[in-house]
């Protein structure tokens, strides 16, 4: 079964750059995995941020931004504000059907 | 307003059943791919299971195949996990959570509130 890597925890400071990533075990992670990225608060649902590498939703802040990097897919959030402190993870599609999230990365604004 | 609400967890021993229930409303939920995913206490999210529009496919983690199963009822705008032979590591706040497609790709893009499930005895 395909294991789903993320940072387990990162710090930045408050108008900063973070970058999180997300790697499969099966080898790069390419379009056809079409990564997404998750935010969850304490005591809340996950909200959707980020589809398909790169797409956002309607209500995702615009300093979100997902892309490729070194075979991983990627979520960089930039100007950091300290609302952005959650826990956030990445979904890979497996095939068939079949869909791993990542462990998660707590993002703690410091 | 998209809504998914989720109803039927509670406690069971190990071994019993439960059926979670997700009523959706906002969208045309016959349209969508649906799914379940749980998170156990202090962990990470897991998908479980997905569902195609009409009911025709389904897939499921390895981890819950032969003892869940899920269904939905499109005249009702619900999805239904169905969840025999529990376990204590079923133990979870399970989300009913629905999907969206576009030229991009997929997105699991609304989800409920979720309902918690306690198995113990």
């Amino acid at each position: 079964q395909t294991v789903v890597t993320q940072e387990p925890s990162l710090t930045v400071s408050p108008g900063g750059t973070v970058t999180l990533t997300c790697a499969s075990s099966t080898g790069a992670v390419t379009s056809g995995y079409y990564p997404n990225w998750f935010q969850q608060k304490p005591g809340q649902a996950p909200r959707a941020l980020i589809y398909s590498i790169s797409n956002k939703h309607s209500w995702t802040p615009a300093r979100f931004s997902g892309s490729l990097l070194g075979g991983k897919a990627a979520l960089t959030l930039s100007g950091v504000q300290p609302e952005d402190e959650a826990e956030y993870y990445c979904l890979l599609y497996c095939g068939g059907a079949f869909w791993v999230f990542g462990g998660g990365t707590k993002l703690t604004v410091l | 307003e998209v809504q998914l609400v989720e109803s039927g967890g509670g406690l069971v021993q190990p071994g019993g059943s439960l059926r979670l229930s997700c009523a959706a409303s906002g969208f045309t939920f016959r349209s969508y791919w649906m799914s379940w995913v749980r998170q156990a206490p202090g962990k990470g999210l897991e998908w479980v299971a997905n569902i195609n529009q009409d009911g025709s496919a389904k897939y499921y983690v390895d981890s819950v195949k032969g003892r869940f199963t899920i269904s939905r009822d499109n005249a009702k705008n619900s999805l239904y996990l169905q969840m025999n032979s529990l376990r204590a590591e079923d133990m979870a706040v399970y989300y009913c959570a629905s999907w969206w497609k576009d030229s991009s790709g997929w997105s699991l893009v609304y989800w409920g509130q979720g309902t918690r499930v306690t198995v113990s005895s």
